[in-house]
């Protein structure tokens, strides 16, 4: 199973609304990644998990509140939002280190904050 | 900040001719991959290149990596319709995470 699964594919939340989004993976993977992507723009990452502890923090925002439950599991918690924080936030996974490892990317959750 | 530098930012071509897309980066790198996006959907994974490898295969691909000029190639021949999507180029940063290039959009006329 190659396979990144993310739930929702697409939210619509207000600006005092807390909503998470969801990421999966059943490769044995034990980096995993979340990008923000504004339209025709490319990715930018944001924050990235190596052996479920959070190994780097693009300088977020801190109503962006990451998880790693688990080897499996990537959550992305997410309060107060501002409408310039819709875009597509994707999720991808890989073998951890510097290493040449492929990422494998989720088909995303469009987010819309009204 | 972003590392990579696409050319042309958006190319259309004719079914069946060869798609060159060019990529420019900034710092020394471990490796160079190359993604394919389809409409505002998720990345898929082309191919990578080693820092120490100058050229790579793959099917209808062909990637160059010259680390002198820090720059990288991706040549796409005999285009289909399925080829239309926005290609990326992302570079690894050392400790995980890659640093995206601002991409190239191609279309394939039928």
């Amino acid at each position: 199973d190659t396979e990144v699964t993310q739930t929702p594919k697409h939210l619509v939340m207000g600006m005092t609304n807390k909503k998470s989004l969801k990421c999966e993976q059943h490769m044995g993977h034990r980096a995993m990644y979340w990008y923000k992507q504004k339209a025709k723009k490319p990715p930018e990452l944001m924050f990235v998990y190596s052996y479920e502890k959070l190994s780097i923090n693009e300088s977020v925002p801190s109503r962006f509140s990451p998880e790693c439950p688990n080897s499996s599991l990537l959550n992305l918690h997410l309060h107060a939002l501002q409408p310039e924080d819709s875009a597509l936030y994707l999720c991808a996974s890989s073998q951890p280190g510097v290493g040449s490892y492929e990422q494998y990317f989720g088909p995303g959750t469009r987010l819309t904050v009204t | 900040s972003q590392q990579g530098e696409e050319d042309p930012q958006a190319l259309s071509i004719q079914e069946g001719e060869n798609a060159t897309m060019n990529c420019s980066y900034k710092t020394s790198i471990n490796n160079l991959q190359w993604y394919r996006q389809n409409s505002g959907r998720g990345l898929v994974h082309l191919i990578l290149i080693r820092s120490n490898e100058r050229e790579k295969h793959s099917g209808r691909l062909r990637v160059t990596l010259d680390t002198s000029k820090k720059s990288s190639s991706l040549l796409i021949t005999a285009s289909r319709a399925a080829d239309t999507a926005s290609y990326f180029c992302a570079t690894e940063r050392g400790a995980d995470g890659l640093t995206f290039g601002k991409g190239t959009h191609l279309i394939i006329q039928p």
